[in-house]
């Protein structure tokens, strides 16, 4: 099987503008999270899906960050409008059912805002 | 609130020498407990996990964890690194239908 695919691993934005960040989750997992990674605050939840419903929005990242699933197989993260304390790697990550606890993760995509 | 620590950001050992990783975590109740290691420019990858029964679990790569109830903690160690043992780590906590939480990671470094 495929694993957790992201597109695009790397995206360069000026300030201002609005990306949208794209997941592909492995086949038949019914959960999906998007985390922010930085050295600094390490990863931090900005969303997470069960079977395409939102479960948790991070409370902190509601006023710019979006994130929706589509259908079970795709998922975005749009920020709009970016700012440079935006630049970070995101993770998109699935999980088969809710009892097994343990992620699968894509390789991330890497953002910089200048 | 549920909390995940891991006390040390960087730890640097020889190559060899032995390794422990210390995690703390605060939950109502026992979770379940992970070890991811990233290595650079990768995803997370699972080393091991902890759901119950026996407090020491093994995992990949020569690496194992034990469980403490009483301290709150899940310990990440490994008798001998290698250099290419140099990653990130990272013990994450989670109960089922629930979001993960993770710890802000440690950077490991081997010298060889």
């Amino acid at each position: 099987d495929a694993g957790v695919t992201q597109t695009p691993r790397h995206e360069v934005a000026e300030k201002g503008q609005t990306i949208i960040l794209k997941c592909e989750p492995v086949s038949g997992h019914n959960d999906l999270f998007w985390y922010r990674q930085t050295k600094i605050q390490g990863l931090e939840l900005l969303s997470y899906f069960r079977s395409k419903s939102l479960m948790e929005d991070g409370g902190a990242f509601k006023d710019r960050f979006k994130a929706e699933m589509l259908n079970s197989s795709f998922s975005t993260l749009k920020i709009q409008p970016t700012e440079p304390k935006d630049s970070a790697v995101y993770l998109c990550a699935s999980r088969p059912t809710a009892n097994t606890g343990q992620l699968y993760f894509g390789e991330g995509s890497k953002l910089t805002v200048l | 609130a549920q909390s995940v620590t891991q006390p040390d950001a960087r730890v640097t050992v020889s190559e060899g020498a032995s390794l422990q990783l210390r995690c703390k975590y605060s939950y109502s109740g026992t979770p379940y407990l992970f070890w991811y290691v990233q290595y650079q420019r990768q995803g997370l990858q699972l080393l091991l996990k902890y759901y119950s029964g026996d407090p020491v679990v093994q995992g990949v790569n020569g690496f194992e964890a034990e469980f403490s109830k009483s301290d709150s903690s899940f310990h990440l160690r490994k008798a001998s690194v290698h250099w290419s043992d140099s990653a990130v780590y990272f013990c994450a906590a989670s109960r089922i239908a629930y979001k993960v939480i993770f710890g802000k990671g440690t950077h490991l470094h081997v010298l060889p």
